[in-house]
Protein backbone atom coordinates (compact mmCIF):
# COMPACT_ATOMS: atom_id res chain seq x y z
CA UNK A 1 0.00 0.00 0.00
CA UNK A 2 1.10 3.63 -0.65
CA UNK A 3 1.57 5.83 1.54
CA UNK A 4 -1.66 8.65 1.42
CA UNK A 5 -4.55 7.49 -0.97
CA UNK A 6 -7.51 9.21 -2.17
CA UNK A 7 -10.53 8.13 -3.74
CA UNK A 8 -12.56 8.96 -6.16
CA UNK A 9 -8.98 10.70 -7.96
CA UNK A 10 -12.04 12.36 -10.27
CA UNK A 11 -15.37 13.75 -9.58
CA UNK A 12 -18.00 15.63 -11.63
CA UNK A 13 -21.08 16.67 -9.44
CA UNK A 14 -23.71 19.15 -10.04
CA UNK A 15 -24.80 21.84 -6.98
CA UNK A 16 -27.13 19.74 -5.95
CA UNK A 17 -25.16 16.60 -5.21
CA UNK A 18 -23.74 14.94 -1.99
CA UNK A 19 -20.93 13.33 -2.57
CA UNK A 20 -18.14 12.41 0.08
CA UNK A 21 -13.97 12.73 -0.97
CA UNK A 22 -12.10 9.84 1.38
CA UNK A 23 -8.19 9.73 2.26
CA UNK A 24 -6.47 6.54 3.95
CA UNK A 25 -3.35 6.98 4.96
CA UNK A 26 -1.02 3.57 6.28
CA UNK A 27 1.62 5.42 7.53
CA UNK A 28 1.18 5.52 11.58
CA UNK A 29 0.57 9.13 11.60
CA UNK A 30 -2.04 11.13 14.01
CA UNK A 31 -2.38 14.26 12.26
CA UNK A 32 -4.26 14.53 8.83
CA UNK A 33 -5.10 17.40 7.04
CA UNK A 34 -7.22 18.89 4.02
CA UNK A 35 -6.09 21.49 1.20
CA UNK A 36 -7.25 22.94 -1.56
CA UNK A 37 -5.48 23.91 -4.68
CA UNK A 38 -7.34 26.26 -7.44
CA UNK A 39 -5.76 27.14 -10.16
CA UNK A 40 -3.23 30.31 -10.15
CA UNK A 41 -3.82 30.38 -6.39
CA UNK A 42 -1.89 29.53 -3.18
CA UNK A 43 -2.40 25.96 -1.47
CA UNK A 44 -5.17 26.57 0.84
CA UNK A 45 -5.39 24.66 4.08
CA UNK A 46 -8.62 23.41 5.17
CA UNK A 47 -9.07 21.42 7.70
CA UNK A 48 -6.28 19.52 10.55
CA UNK A 49 -7.23 16.45 12.76
CA UNK A 50 -4.81 15.93 15.26
CA UNK A 51 -5.35 12.70 17.56
CA UNK A 52 -9.05 12.47 15.74
CA UNK A 53 -9.68 16.02 16.96
CA UNK A 54 -10.16 19.00 14.41
CA UNK A 55 -7.50 21.59 15.47
CA UNK A 56 -8.03 23.55 12.72
CA UNK A 57 -10.79 25.01 10.03
CA UNK A 58 -9.35 28.06 7.99
CA UNK A 59 -13.06 29.63 7.34
CA UNK A 60 -14.24 27.10 5.13
CA UNK A 61 -17.40 27.23 4.31
CA UNK A 62 -19.90 24.77 6.11
CA UNK A 63 -21.09 23.00 2.41
CA UNK A 64 -17.86 21.34 3.48
CA UNK A 65 -17.90 18.64 6.13
CA UNK A 66 -14.74 17.01 7.52
CA UNK A 67 -14.81 13.51 9.17
CA UNK A 68 -11.88 11.65 11.29
CA UNK A 69 -13.33 8.31 12.38
CA UNK A 70 -9.89 7.42 12.91
CA UNK A 71 -6.42 8.54 12.40
CA UNK A 72 -5.96 6.51 9.24
CA UNK A 73 -9.27 7.69 8.17
CA UNK A 74 -10.62 11.20 6.62
CA UNK A 75 -13.43 12.02 4.92
CA UNK A 76 -14.53 15.12 3.20
CA UNK A 77 -18.48 15.29 2.94
CA UNK A 78 -19.80 17.60 0.23
CA UNK A 79 -23.23 18.95 -0.32
CA UNK A 80 -24.46 21.83 -2.56
CA UNK A 81 -21.33 23.06 -3.77
CA UNK A 82 -20.71 25.74 -6.01
CA UNK A 83 -18.65 26.05 -9.62
CA UNK A 84 -15.68 28.21 -7.65
CA UNK A 85 -15.06 24.98 -5.55
CA UNK A 86 -14.02 23.33 -8.43
CA UNK A 87 -10.03 22.40 -7.48
CA UNK A 88 -7.53 19.90 -6.93
CA UNK A 89 -8.13 18.26 -3.09
CA UNK A 90 -5.46 17.00 -1.43
CA UNK A 91 -4.95 14.94 1.61
CA UNK A 92 -2.11 14.87 3.97
CA UNK A 93 -1.26 13.14 6.79
CA UNK A 94 2.36 13.58 9.41
CA UNK A 95 3.39 12.69 12.66
CA UNK A 96 3.09 15.89 14.49
CA UNK A 97 5.55 15.41 17.19
CA UNK A 98 8.21 15.24 15.15
CA UNK A 99 10.80 17.93 14.57
CA UNK A 100 10.19 18.60 10.82
CA UNK A 101 6.66 17.33 11.10
CA UNK A 102 7.10 16.34 7.33
CA UNK A 103 4.08 16.23 5.76
CA UNK A 104 2.95 13.09 3.60
CA UNK A 105 0.31 14.05 0.67
CA UNK A 106 -1.97 11.91 -1.48
CA UNK A 107 -2.35 11.65 -5.12
CA UNK A 108 -5.51 14.76 -5.16
CA UNK A 109 -9.04 14.44 -5.68
CA UNK A 110 -9.78 16.40 -9.37
CA UNK A 111 -13.40 17.86 -8.61
CA UNK A 112 -15.60 19.76 -11.06
CA UNK A 113 -18.27 21.43 -10.05
CA UNK A 114 -21.03 21.86 -12.78
CA UNK B 1 2.64 35.86 11.25
CA UNK B 2 5.38 33.30 9.24
CA UNK B 3 5.30 33.69 5.86
CA UNK B 4 6.85 31.94 2.76
CA UNK B 5 7.57 34.06 -0.55
CA UNK B 6 8.73 32.77 -3.26
CA UNK B 7 9.65 34.00 -6.86
CA UNK B 8 7.19 34.48 -9.63
CA UNK B 9 7.13 32.26 -11.81
CA UNK B 10 6.99 30.62 -14.48
CA UNK B 11 10.59 29.77 -15.32
CA UNK B 12 11.35 28.31 -18.68
CA UNK B 13 14.73 26.50 -19.24
CA UNK B 14 16.63 24.37 -21.56
CA UNK B 15 17.47 21.20 -20.71
CA UNK B 16 21.46 21.18 -18.57
CA UNK B 17 20.93 24.76 -17.25
CA UNK B 18 21.53 25.80 -14.03
CA UNK B 19 18.43 26.13 -11.99
CA UNK B 20 17.71 28.73 -9.10
CA UNK B 21 14.35 29.29 -7.34
CA UNK B 22 14.60 32.03 -4.08
CA UNK B 23 12.71 31.48 -1.21
CA UNK B 24 12.79 33.81 1.19
CA UNK B 25 10.97 33.50 4.69
CA UNK B 26 9.34 35.36 7.87
CA UNK B 27 8.69 33.29 11.17
CA UNK B 28 9.28 34.26 14.85
CA UNK B 29 11.19 31.47 15.92
CA UNK B 30 13.34 28.97 14.13
CA UNK B 31 11.46 27.33 11.88
CA UNK B 32 12.13 23.52 9.94
CA UNK B 33 12.00 24.35 5.90
CA UNK B 34 11.06 22.33 2.62
CA UNK B 35 11.22 22.14 -0.33
CA UNK B 36 7.78 20.26 -2.50
CA UNK B 37 7.70 19.27 -5.96
CA UNK B 38 4.08 18.11 -7.69
CA UNK B 39 4.59 16.36 -10.98
CA UNK B 40 1.81 17.02 -13.58
CA UNK B 41 -1.45 15.26 -11.96
CA UNK B 42 -0.19 14.62 -9.03
CA UNK B 43 0.11 15.27 -5.60
CA UNK B 44 3.16 16.89 -3.26
CA UNK B 45 6.16 15.15 -2.83
CA UNK B 46 8.92 16.43 -0.52
CA UNK B 47 11.92 16.85 -2.16
CA UNK B 48 14.46 18.45 0.31
CA UNK B 49 14.24 19.51 3.85
CA UNK B 50 16.18 21.25 6.72
CA UNK B 51 15.55 21.52 10.01
CA UNK B 52 18.20 24.20 11.56
CA UNK B 53 20.21 26.97 10.57
CA UNK B 54 23.52 26.53 7.95
CA UNK B 55 21.97 22.74 6.99
CA UNK B 56 21.98 21.84 3.59
CA UNK B 57 19.05 19.37 1.81
CA UNK B 58 19.74 17.38 -1.02
CA UNK B 59 18.07 15.04 -2.93
CA UNK B 60 17.59 13.82 -6.55
CA UNK B 61 20.44 16.64 -7.80
CA UNK B 62 18.58 19.51 -6.15
CA UNK B 63 19.87 21.55 -3.21
CA UNK B 64 18.91 23.90 -0.87
CA UNK B 65 21.08 25.71 2.27
CA UNK B 66 19.28 27.17 5.26
CA UNK B 67 20.42 30.86 5.60
CA UNK B 68 19.24 32.17 9.35
CA UNK B 69 21.07 35.90 8.22
CA UNK B 70 19.38 36.04 4.94
CA UNK B 71 16.10 33.83 6.25
CA UNK B 72 16.44 32.25 2.44
CA UNK B 73 16.23 28.70 1.48
CA UNK B 74 17.05 28.94 -2.12
CA UNK B 75 16.46 25.77 -4.39
CA UNK B 76 19.33 25.05 -6.99
CA UNK B 77 19.85 22.71 -9.06
CA UNK B 78 23.07 22.37 -11.75
CA UNK B 79 21.65 20.78 -14.72
CA UNK B 80 18.40 19.85 -15.36
CA UNK B 81 16.50 17.74 -17.41
CA UNK B 82 13.01 17.73 -18.60
CA UNK B 83 11.69 15.06 -15.99
CA UNK B 84 12.17 18.67 -13.52
CA UNK B 85 9.17 20.53 -15.35
CA UNK B 86 6.62 20.44 -12.26
CA UNK B 87 5.61 23.10 -9.29
CA UNK B 88 7.87 23.75 -6.80
CA UNK B 89 6.59 24.99 -3.46
CA UNK B 90 9.00 26.32 -0.35
CA UNK B 91 7.24 25.44 3.23
CA UNK B 92 8.21 25.61 6.35
CA UNK B 93 7.13 24.75 9.90
CA UNK B 94 7.87 26.83 13.21
CA UNK B 95 9.19 25.02 15.83
CA UNK B 96 6.46 24.62 19.00
CA UNK B 97 3.78 25.43 17.00
CA UNK B 98 0.65 22.61 16.08
CA UNK B 99 2.60 21.58 12.94
CA UNK B 100 1.15 23.25 10.58
CA UNK B 101 3.29 23.98 7.42
CA UNK B 102 3.10 26.76 5.86
CA UNK B 103 3.37 27.09 1.78
CA UNK B 104 5.11 29.50 -0.80
CA UNK B 105 2.26 29.97 -3.72
CA UNK B 106 4.62 27.86 -5.49
CA UNK B 107 7.17 28.33 -8.76
CA UNK B 108 6.24 26.60 -11.99
CA UNK B 109 8.94 25.16 -13.71
CA UNK B 110 9.26 24.32 -17.18
CA UNK B 111 12.34 22.27 -19.28
CA UNK B 112 12.89 22.32 -22.38
CA UNK B 113 14.73 19.75 -24.33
Amino acid sequence: ETGVTQTPRHLVMGMTNKKSLKCEQHLGHNAMYWYKQSAKKPLELMFVYNFKEQTENNSVPSRFSPECPNSSHLFLHLHTLQPEDSALYLCASSQPDRDSNEQFFGPGTRLTVL
Amino acid sequence: GDSVTQMEGPVTLSEEAFLTINCTYTATGYPSLFWYVQYPGEGLQLLLKATKADDKGSNKGFEATYRKETTSFHLEKGSVQVSDSAVYFCALKDRGSQGNLIFGKGTKLSVKP
